[in-house]
């Protein structure tokens, strides 16, 4: 099974600030990786994933990640928050071990990034 | 699409009593997840199905709780004695297929036993 760990449960952040969550994963044969978004009383939302080729990727609302793999982690950044960012973010992992099975998604603990004016 | 639908979003009941969750996935996705969510132990994965066949139940806590999806457009997550302990948020998600496919969650149940 995958792991992912979330190094961070709490990161407040004042408005305009860069902010950067970090996720490292078990590694796998190969993986694909996602960020999800939960705003308050919402279920999550997928933000950006990564399944191959540029290790930089971009989602939405100005969010971007980057693959690392030798240091298998993915973390999440923005260069200047908002206020509507405030909200807790998930980041997971769907491994394909050697036998080319696909596996289910697995979530971190999730951070809540607080952003404050 | 409408996306996946649960209901009730709220449900508050009494420790004793059945307490049902209903899902409807997006259609044309073949594998739908119940997850909890509370605040001691994040996210949890309860069940998956896929075509309507229970993959993987090791999540679901104990004998009070069972799931049945009956055919490709509905689920229900069943707790039957519910218990305090049952306060949490139920997710529903769907998704097309493993691996590179992410899911789409729905907006959850929050069901408060008192």
């Amino acid at each position: 099974a995958q792991s992912v760990t979330q190094l961070d449960s709490q990161v407040p952040v004042f408005e305009e600030a860069p902010v950067e969550l970090r996720c490292n994963y078990s590694s796998s044969v190969s993986v694909y990786l996602f960020w999800y978004v939960q705003y308050p009383n919402q279920g999550l939302q997928l933000l950006l994933k990564y399944l191959s080729g540029s290790t930089l990727v971009k989602g939405i609302n100005g969010f971007e990640a980057e693959f690392n793999k030798s240091q298998t982690s993915f973390h999440l950044r923005k260069p200047s928050v908002h206020i509507s960012d405030t909200a807790e973010y998930f980041c997971a992992v769907s491994g394909v071990d050697r036998g080319s099975t696909l596996g289910r998604l697995y979530f971190g603990r999730g951070t809540q990034l607080t952003v404050w004016p | 699409d409408a996306g996946v639908i649960q209901s009730p979003r709220h449900e508050v009941t009494e420790m004793g009593q059945e307490v049902t969750l209903r899902c409807k996935p997006i259609s044309g996705h073949d594998y739908l997840f119940w997850y909890r969510q509370t605040m001691m132990r994040g996210l949890e994965l309860l069940i998956y199905f896929n075509n309507n066949v229970p993959i993987d139940d090791s999540g679901m806590p104990e004998d009070r709780f069972s799931a049945k999806m009956p055919n490709a457009s509905f689920s229900t997550l069943k707790i039957q004695p519910s218990e305090p302990r049952d306060s949490a948020v139920y997710f529903c998600a769907s998704s097309i297929g493993l691996g590179p496919y992410g899911y789409t969650f729905g907006s959850g149940t929050r069901l408060t036993v008192v």
